[in-house]
């Protein structure tokens, strides 16, 4: 089947370490983003990236690192920088970039770093 | 003023309700509009594009008045399973595409 998987589902972390959250996806999409939502709030773009070996700042990139390295992955990183890393990671996928796309959703990442 | 802006409810309507729910947008160069459900702890999925003439999609109707800068969105016969967070999703092209979401209205269809 195709899809966007995310993994873990939840991740706990201590204060001040780093910690990457993974996603792929097997729909031979070419772009790829990464969101964060909030409690009662809408989805935030982190990162994007058009192409492999692309990538672009968001809204909100402070503290985050990704790479695009092959087409199907797009791992963030969520560094020690972030001052709020606590939150709901989406990553999504879209056909291209276009203003039509449709973004596909992986299931999410809850990250709680205490 | 938020780029795009949603009710966040909730809102709670009996079974077989008809209920709309707005968003209004500030960008007056916003080219596409779409509505996505979001399940509570889960991921957004498309519920349907919003196109200039309307569309309809079995009991789900989605307007836009350009106009009025604002959105809308229609559910008739609501069932308990239509009870969600209804995203409004806004894109405006200005040499990156730009895709902002509201941040939800909250559905509540009750017995």
């Amino acid at each position: 089947d195709g899809g966007i998987t995310q993994s873990p589902k939840y991740l706990f972390r201590k204060e001040g370490q780093n910690v990457t959250l993974s996603c792929e996806q097997n729909l031979n999409h070419d772009a790829m983003y990464w969101y964060r939502q909030d409690p009662g709030q809408g989805l935030r773009l982190i990162y994007y990236s058009q192409i492999v070996n692309d990538f672009q700042k968001g809204d909100i990139a402070e503290g985050y690192s990704v790479s695009r390295e092959k087409k199907e992955s797009f791992p963030l990183t969520v560094t020690s920088a972030q001052k709020n890393p606590t939150a709901f990671y989406l990553c999504a996928s879209s056909h291209g970039t276009g203003v039509d796309n449709e973004q596909y959703f992986g299931p999410g990442t809850r990250l709680t770093v205490t | 003023r938020k780029e795009v802006e949603q009710d966040p409810g909730p809102f709670n309507v009996p079974e077989g309700a008809t209920v709309a729910f707005n968003c209004t947008y500030s960008n007056s160069a916003s080219q596409s509009f779409f509505w996505y459900r979001q399940d509570c702890r889960k991921e957004p999925k498309l519920l349907m594009s919003v196109y200039s003439s309307g569309n309809e999609d079995g009991r789900f109707t989605a307007q836009l008045n350009r106009a009025s800068q604002y959105i809308s969105l229609l559910i008739r016969d609501s069932k308990l399973s239509d009870s969600a967070t209804y995203l409004c999703v806004v894109i405006f092209y200005t040499g990156r595409r730009a895709l902002t979401f509201g941040s939800g209205t909250r559905l509540q269809v009750q017995p």
